[in-house]
């Protein structure tokens, strides 16, 4: 079955440090590949995503890069603010499994001022 | 435009009550997806609606059963709720179940 192994946090940064979070997969169909992010007490947020290999997806100064010869999809970010501060969650979806999404357990990261 | 919306937002129900969790998906889409999320894990799948048909269904018990109606809303019910089912329950909406789920603020329940 899918499976999404994220980088096990939490992650603390001072503000404009730079972000890497680790994510690779196991699918065994052609996934597509998303990046979540959950703001204190809200529900999550699409922050990107990629549909197939070599695909960069990027949103707000964020981006991924599907690497199928990896099988990862490492969530970056060049400069890191407060307001960053987040859960982030890898998924994919395919359709053998009738596109449900399978997520990773998250990553929190934590960024000061 | 509107969002995912779900309501309640939160709820406190006791050891072997019933619950019935609702579900507005965007408009235009007609495949809705309920999710759990117990505190400090990812989202695990519960089921999956697309024209008012079950399309999928996650390693749950019977306990928990949903559906869809004719104008694409949602409710998850869950019957004789244990304290382990404490947790966010997240509806995601999408145009068909291929493309990009957008998520809901998730019904936050507390089973005491």
């Amino acid at each position: 079955g899918n499976s999404v192994t994220q980088m096990e946090g939490p992650v603390t940064l001072s503000e404009e440090a730079f972000l890497t979070i680790n994510c690779t997969y196991t699918a065994t169909g052609y996934p597509s590949l998303f990046w979540y992010v959950q703001y204190p007490g809200e529900g999550l947020q699409l922050l990107l995503k990629a549909t197939k290999a070599d695909d960069k997806g990027s949103n707000k100064g964020f981006e991924a890069t599907y690497r199928k010869e990896t099988t990862s999809f490492h969530l970056e970010k060049g400069s890191v603010q407060v307001s960053d501060s987040a859960v982030y969650f890898c998924a994919l979806s395919d359709w053998v499994n009738d596109y449900k999404l399978s997520f990773g357990a998250g990553t929190t990261v934590t960024v000061r001022a | 435009d509107a969002g995912v919306t779900q309501s309640p937002t939160h709820l406190i129900k006791t050891r072997g009550q019933h619950v019935t969790l609702r579900c507005s998906p965007i408009s235009g889409h007609k495949s809705v997806s309920w999710y759990q999320q117990v505190l400090g894990q990812g989202p695990q799948f519960i089921f999956q609606y697309y024209e008012k048909e079950e399309r999928g269904r996650g390693n749950f018990p019977d306990r928990f059963s949903a559906r869809q109606f004719p104008n694409y809303s949602s409710e998850l019910n869950v019957n004789a709720l244990l304290l382990g089912d404490s947790a966010l329950y997240l509806c995601a909406s999408s145009l068909q179940p291929q493309e990009t789920q957008y998520f809901g603020p998730g019904t936050r329940l507390l089973v005491l």
